[in-house]
């Protein structure tokens, strides 16, 4: 949708090289959030922001790590990217802490 | 990571039957949501729940948050074709602010 977008759609990169997504939003939200979605793991929470340089820690953090500089844009980094980070990742937006979160159409991200 | 059990994980069905899915947690939720997801594409929100046994509709598709607060059920009326794709739950507790996401239910509709 028109609200959030993320670049790539797609992306190859080899073992060790560093990667960055990018989420950007344009529906004024506090919060996002970013998944990566696995085969029989359903969607996991990797970090999330609470606002401008406010952010924290999901459950699948470990070797991720995001940045927030501005409200409309949400960044995922892979410092040294490993096979095991091959997955769809999603960004998703929120108004409040329980409302519905609406999500990007995804990252395809291939490790090799 | 915490997951909910969602059931069933994949069902084929013929156009114009009705469907029921459902999810369940150990833990209480204070707040059931229910998406859709189709190729390629993000999950799309579906129907949110916020009261234990309350009861919401949206179009053919109805959803509950079940009484005991550990489940929730939706169900999809004279299906179509365009029904078909992934339905996923998910649930937050009183006092977080994160969803825990069920696996999925795969749904195929034959015409």
């Amino acid at each position: 949708d028109a609200g959030i977008t993320q670049s790539p759609r797609h992306k190859v990169t080899e073992t060790g090289t560093p990667v960055t997504l990018r989420c950007h939003q344009t529906e004024n939200h506090r919060y996002m959030y970013w998944y990566r979605q696995d085969p029989g793991h359903g969607l996991r929470l990797i970090h999330y922001s609470y606002g401008v340089k406010d952010t924290d820690k999901g459950e699948v953090s470990d070797g991720y790590s995001v940045s927030r500089s501005k409200t409309e844009d949400f960044l995922l980094t892979l410092e040294s990217a490993t096979s095991s980070q091959t997955s769809v990742y999603f960004c998703a937006i929120s108004e409040s802490l329980s409302g519905g979160y609406t999500f990007g159409s995804g990252t395809r991200l291939t490790v090799v | 990571g915490q997951q909910l059990n969602q059931s069933p994980q994949s069902m084929f069905i013929q156009e114009g039957e009705d469907v029921s899915m459902n999810c369940t947690s150990s833990s209480i939720f204070n707040t059931w949501l229910w998406y859709k997801q189709e190729p390629g594409e993000g999950p799309v929100l579906l129907i949110a729940l916020y009261k234990a046994g309350e009861l919401t509709s949206n179009g053919r598709l109805t959803a509950q948050f079940g009484i005991t607060r550990k489940d929730s059920f939706l169900n999809i009326s004279a299906s179509i074709p365009s029904d078909v794709g992934i339905y996923f739950c998910a649930g937050q507790t009183s006092g977080t602010y994160k969803y825990i996401f069920g696996t999925g239910t795969r749904l195929k509709v034959l015409a």
